[in-house]
């Protein structure tokens, strides 16, 4: 049950676009289509922001997609606000229990 | 609305034991999978536990045998009975709604637990 892996740390200008790699194995993000991402703003309840790869919950600004290629899922935020800055965390189903990435801070400049 | 709120936590000493509660509101907990999952001090997220509609659970490996999972479906309430407790099991315990192939699409606030002598 190895953590996946997630870049510790992503910074952007308001305006840009930013991505968040997530990378697993086959036994995890490569071998099914059910990756999520949840915003964390420290203190508060998580937030799901992509699941199924792609998918956005209603709510949910189209500023933020998700896509897979291989072991690796992204995360991509365009159009960066300042409320964006927070904790990013990918999730991969692995057949029977799910495992989490180890977090990437966004900064907003 | 869907809400969760979580109880129970506090100060324990290693190998003692702890319950946590989660009321949910909204909807019934025992129409969809509901799990744990916890942050570490300065650490990412883990799933910790999950309860299927059907009643059977599933722990990682990391609490397997310690931890048990549980709901009320009375009080629509979900538990986490934390037994031999250790001090690398402090942490912000959630509760969430979802798991295993369904997204955690609802979370509560967390509850600290912290395990200390």
């Amino acid at each position: 049950q190895s953590a996946l892996t997630q870049p510790r740390s992503v910074s952007g200008s308001p305006g840009q676009s930013v991505t968040i790699s997530c990378t697993g194995t086959s036994s995890d993000v490569g071998g099914y289509s059910y990756v999520s991402w949840y915003q964390h703003h420290p203190g508060k309840a998580p937030k799901l922001i992509i699941y199924d790869v792609t998918k956005r919950p209603s709510g949910v600004p189209d500023r933020f997609s998700g896509s897979k290629s291989g072991n690796t899922a992204s995360l991509t935020i365009s159009g960066l606000q300042a409320e964006d800055e927070a904790d990013y965390y990918c999730c991969s189903y692995a057949g029977s229990f799910v495992v989490f990435g180890g977090g990437t801070k966004l900064t907003v400049l | 609305e869907v809400q969760l709120e979580e109880s129970g936590g506090g100060l324990v000493q290693p190998g003692g034991s702890l319950r946590l509660s989660c009321a949910a509101s909204g909807f019934t907990v025992s129409s969809i999978y509901m799990s744990w999952v916890r942050q570490a001090p300065g650490k990412g997220l883990e799933w910790v536990s999950i309860i299927y509609r059907g009643g059977s659970t599933y722990s990682a490996g990391s609490v397997k045998g310690r931890f048990t999972i549980s709901r009320d479906n009375s009080k629509n309430t979900l538990y986490l009975q934390m037994d031999s407790l250790r001090t690398d099991d402090t942490a912000v315990y959630y509760c969430a709604r979802g798991g295993d192939s369904l997204p955690f699409d609802s979370w509560g606030q967390g509850t600290l637990v912290t395990v200390s002598s």
